[in-house]
């Protein structure tokens, strides 16, 4: 059981480049969710899924797309990379999106667009 | 969702009890009061969660007044490892599920 697995852990971008933020977890869990956290923030919610082929925006979903082809597979889509976009980005699942469920997270995706 | 107001740091000496307060005056009945703590820049690491009751597990312990507008985490014996920055969430029962991190609590365990 590896839990909420991130790759890479690292990247740097170039503004304008595209990439994708692998999200996978092992943990049969409906609910998968991105956060990005800037320097001294909180976690700030980008986009949700509560299951395969659903998909819905959080709080700072613009520069951002996400599919749900599976129940384990999240992945995090920049599509014109900008440097405000330099975060540290956090990959989460749940059982359910309903309140009562413990939220696991992944390590972490440290992200820096030049 | 609910806010919550925690202090912006805490002390505490190694191997006492760490007491962490949170006010969360506008909860609702449905919701869920969670405590997470996020060491260095790692993923942020679950703790414990409750809605009306008292709860214990093998980190900690969350106590919840009587009106649930307020809760304290209880790390029985802190240790150096404890050093973290401790997030008061509550959850709100939607579709959306957005957990409001605010900027926690950073608590540091005094040799």
């Amino acid at each position: 059981n590896a839990g909420v697995t991130q790759t890479p852990k690292f990247q740097v971008l170039k503004t304008g480049q595209s990439m994708t933020l692998q999200c996978a977890q092992d943990m049969n869990h409906e609910y998968m969710s991105w956060y990005r956290q800037d320097p001294g923030m909180g976690l700030r919610l980008i986009h949700y899924s509560v299951g395969a082929g659903i998909t819905d925006q959080g709080e700072v979903p613009n520069g951002y797309n996400v599919s749900r082809s599976t129940t384990e597979d999240f992945p995090l889509r920049l599509l014109s990379a900008a440097p405000s976009q330099t975060s540290v980005y956090f990959c989460a699942s749940s059982y359910s999106w309903q309140s009562g469920n413990t939220i696991y997270f992944g390590e972490g995706s440290w992200l820096t667009v030049v | 969702d609910a806010k919550t107001t925690q202090p912006t740091s805490m002390d505490c000496a190694e191997g006492r009890a760490a007491n962490l307060p949170c006010n969360h005056s506008t909860i609702s009945g449905n919701e869920y009061v969670y405590w997470y703590r996020q060491i260095h820049s790692q993923g942020p690491q679950y703790i414990i969660h409750g809605l009306k009751n008292n709860e214990t597990n093998e980190m900690a312990s969350l106590i919840i007044t009587e009106d649930r507008k307020s809760s304290t985490l209880i790390l029985p014996h802190a240790t150096l490892r404890d050093t973290a920055v401790y997030y008061c969430i509550v959850r709100a029962n939607f579709g959306n599920e957005k957990l409001t991190f605010g900027t926690g609590t950073r608590l540091t365990i005094i040799p």
